[in-house]
Order: C-alpha cells, then structure tokens, then sequence
C-alpha cells in the first residue's frame, strides 16, 4: 500500500490567495521528500524537495516545511495563480532510488 | 537538463494482445529508470526501476514486465494484456539517492 498521503483530497482557493496541501508519511525513517505538480494529461513536475537534516525550504513562491516529530509536511504557494490549478503530490524515499508517492491533492484556483 | 520521451501518448488494445511501450532519456547517462503507473484519481505505483543495462527490479507482481537494452532505453511489456492494465503509464529517469525524479508525459493505455 502507499506509505504516504495527503488529509484532503481537493483544495479550492481564490486567486491571489495563499495555498497551503498537507502531506502526512507513515514512515519515520524517510530521509528525503519532495513535491510534484501534474496537470491534466502530463508527467509531473519537480517543484520543490527537502531533506530530512531541515524544516524549512523556499523556492519561488513555494515553500515546503517538514515537521518530523509529526511526520508531517506542507505545501505553500503564494499568491496562488490560476495556472496553479493541477494535482499536488508528496512523495517520500527512504536513502534508496525509489520514491513512494500519495494520492495526490487536487487544486482548483477560483477567478 | 533530462528530457524523457514516451511514446505512444494514447494506445486501446484488446484484451489478450501484446503490449510493448518505449521510453528514451536524453540529457544525461547512465540514469536510474523508472516505469510507473498511475490509476484515475489515485497516486503513482512503481512498477519497476532499473540502475543499470540489463539490471531490473520489480516493485509488484503482475502481468507486465521490463527491459533495458540500452543505457537510456526502458521498455515495458505484457505479452497478453489484461482489463486491470489500463492505465496511466510514466516512465522516469534519475540521477542518484534523494534527488528528484524526471518525468515522461506518459501513455494512456486502454485495454478493452
């Protein structure tokens, strides 16, 4: 089974507006995680990753924090845009080659 | 930077009939390959990875297998497919532990 996933299937936020996606993992010896974009019909698309020496990691408009103890980790966008609108996935690796994916949040950005 | 070429983007097959998709990598050598397959709604499941020509790792059983005959070069194949193939198939390549996966645009497979 997924050894990651996400608290809500679906976010819809208004232009403009900050976004926040949750990720939580099950596993507490994960070193390495990372976010992907998808839209429709594509591969997706590295945003941004974090490892596990750090809580905090900025790129543009995107920031993604880690929370260990909680095993826990977020997704911010700021002033979300409409071509933010896709399916937002976490995905985790444990020191290996393979990455396990969740099942993914789906954003839809309102005018 | 990496670019992974699938092709076809759309296959529908009939149940029962081979299958064979193709995956190339530019950009880089010797990668890490990765086949995926992703169901409506639902995350990515890796199927199987690949460090090296001829080295092939399967994640889960099932009626699908891979091949690497070359460095950049990963085929999937069944030799008779099933219903609970269709699917979203994306291969990927990567460089090293905890670095980021590229992806295809993926196959859209339909068996009927």
């Amino acid at each position: 089974g997924e050894s990651v996933g996400l608290h809500l299937p679906t976010l819809s936020v208004q232009e403009g507006d900050n976004s926040i996606i949750n990720c939580a993992y099950s596993n507490s010896a994960s070193d390495y995680f990372i976010w992907y974009k998808q839209e429709s019909g594509k591969g997706p698309q590295f945003i941004i990753d974090i490892r596990s020496n750090m809580d905090k990691r900025q790129g543009q408009r995107v920031t993604v924090l880690l929370n260990k103890t909680v095993k826990h980790l977020s997704l911010q966008i700021a002033a979300t845009q409409p071509g933010d609108s896709a399916v937002y996935f976490c995905a985790e690796s444990l020191n290996d080659y393979k990455l396990s994916f969740g099942a993914g949040t789906t954003v839809t950005v309102r005018a | 930077s990496q670019t992974i070429h699938q092709w076809p983007a759309t296959l529908v097959q009939p149940v029962g009939s081979p299958l064979s998709l193709e995956c190339t990598v530019e950009g880089t050598s010797n990668p890490n390959l990765y086949w995926y397959r992703q169901a409506a709604g639902r995350g990515l499941q890796l199927l199987f990875y690949s460090v090296g020509i001829g080295q092939i790792s399967s994640e889960v059983p099932q009626n699908l297998s891979a091949s690497r005959p070359q460095d950049r070069q990963f085929i999937l194949s069944s030799k008779k497919l099933l219903l609970s193939d269709s699917g979203f198939y994306l291969c990927a390549s990567g460089s090293s532990y905890n670095s980021p996966l590229h992806f295809g645009n993926g196959t859209r497979l339909t068996v009927t």
